[in-house]
C-alpha cells in the first residue's frame, strides 16, 4: 500500500514556541490531505482538510491562526502549531488521499507533541 | 448529532475466540463508505476493512468481516480466531458521499479490545 510519513515522530517544546509537523506521501500524489488530533484514549478529531495550492478548510472550533496548514505540493502538507501551550499537547495524525484508486486514504504514523 | 457510535468502550475476548465490535451510523446520504481501523499502542492507524453502501455482500478481509445491516444502520466488525496481537483500539469511521467528494472521515469513539491468553 501507499506510504505516508510524518516528521517529527515526537517533539517537546516550550510554551510559546511554534512547532511545524510535516506530512509526506512518499510514493503517490495526494489530492487531499487531512489533519487529525487525538487525545489519549479518545477518538480522532478532524482539524482541517487541505488541497494542494489552496487554503485549508478548517472544522468548526479549530483556530485557523493557531493551526496553520500549508499544502505546498501534491506530496507535502505541513501543520504549524503557533505559540504552543500545554493544552496543545496531543497526538497529531495526518492522512493523504490518493494512490492508484485515487479515493483511498492512508494515514501517517502520527506526531506526539508535548508542550512544557 | 453523533454520526458514528461505538457503544463499547472496552471489550475482552479469550484468545482464539471470535469477537464482535459494534458500530452504528447515521446519514441521510445514500452513498457512503464505512471503514474499520486498528490503532495499536504505537499510534499508527491500520486499515482493516471497507464496506460501500451499495455493496451487495458483506466485506471480508482475512480474519476480519463486516456485518453490514443497512436497514439498521449498523456495521459491526467481527474478528475471528482472536490473537494476542489483536489487542488494540478499534475505530469505526464513515465517509459520506461519493468517493469524488472531499473524502473526510468521521470517526466513532473507539473500542479498546484486550485479548486474554
Amino acid at each position: 500500500g501507499a506510504v505516508v510519513s510524518q516528521h517529527p515522530s515526537w517533539v517537546i517544546c516550550k510554551s510559546g514556541t511554534s512547532v511545524k509537523i510535516e506530512c509526506r506521501s512518499l510514493d503517490f500524489q495526494a489530492t487531499t490531505m487531512f489533519w487529525y488530533r487525538q487525545f489519549p484514549k479518545q477518538s480522532l478529531m478532524l482539524m482541517a482538510t487541505s488541497n494542494e495550492g489552496s487554503k485549508a478548510t478548517y472544522e468548526q472550533g479549530v483556530e485557523k491562526d493557531k493551526f496553520l496548514i500549508n499544502h505546498a505540493s501534491l506530496t507535502l502538507s505541513t501543520l504549524t502549531v503557533t505559540s504552543a501551550h500545554p493544552e496543545d499537547s496531543s497526538f497529531y495524525i495526518c492522512s493523504a488521499r490518493g494512490g492508484p484508486r485515487r479515493d483511498e486514504q492512508f494515514f501517517g504514523p502520527g506526531t506526539r507533541l508535548t508542550v512544557l | 448529532a453523533q454520526k458514528i457510535t461505538q457503544t463499547q468502550p472496552g471489550m475482552f475476548v479469550q484468545e482464539k475466540e471470535a469477537v464482535t465490535l459494534d458500530c452504528t451510523y447515521d446519514t441521510s446520504d445514500p452513498s457512503y463508505g464505512l471503514f474499520w481501523y486498528k490503532q495499536p499502542s504505537s499510534g499508527e492507524m491500520i486499515f482493516l476493512i471497507y464496506q460501500g453502501s451499495y455493496d451487495q455482500q458483506n466485506a471480508t478481509e482475512g480474519r476480519y468481516s463486516l456485518n453490514f445491516q443497512k436497514a439498521r444502520k449498523s456495521a459491526n466488525l467481527v474478528i475471528s480466531a482472536s490473537q494476542l496481537g489483536d489487542s488494540a483500539m478499534y475505530f469505526c469511521a464513515m465517509r459520506e458521499g461519493w468517493a469524488g467528494n472531499t473524502g473526510k472521515l468521521i470517526f466513532g469513539q473507539g473500542t479498546t479490545l484486550q485479548v486474554k491468553p
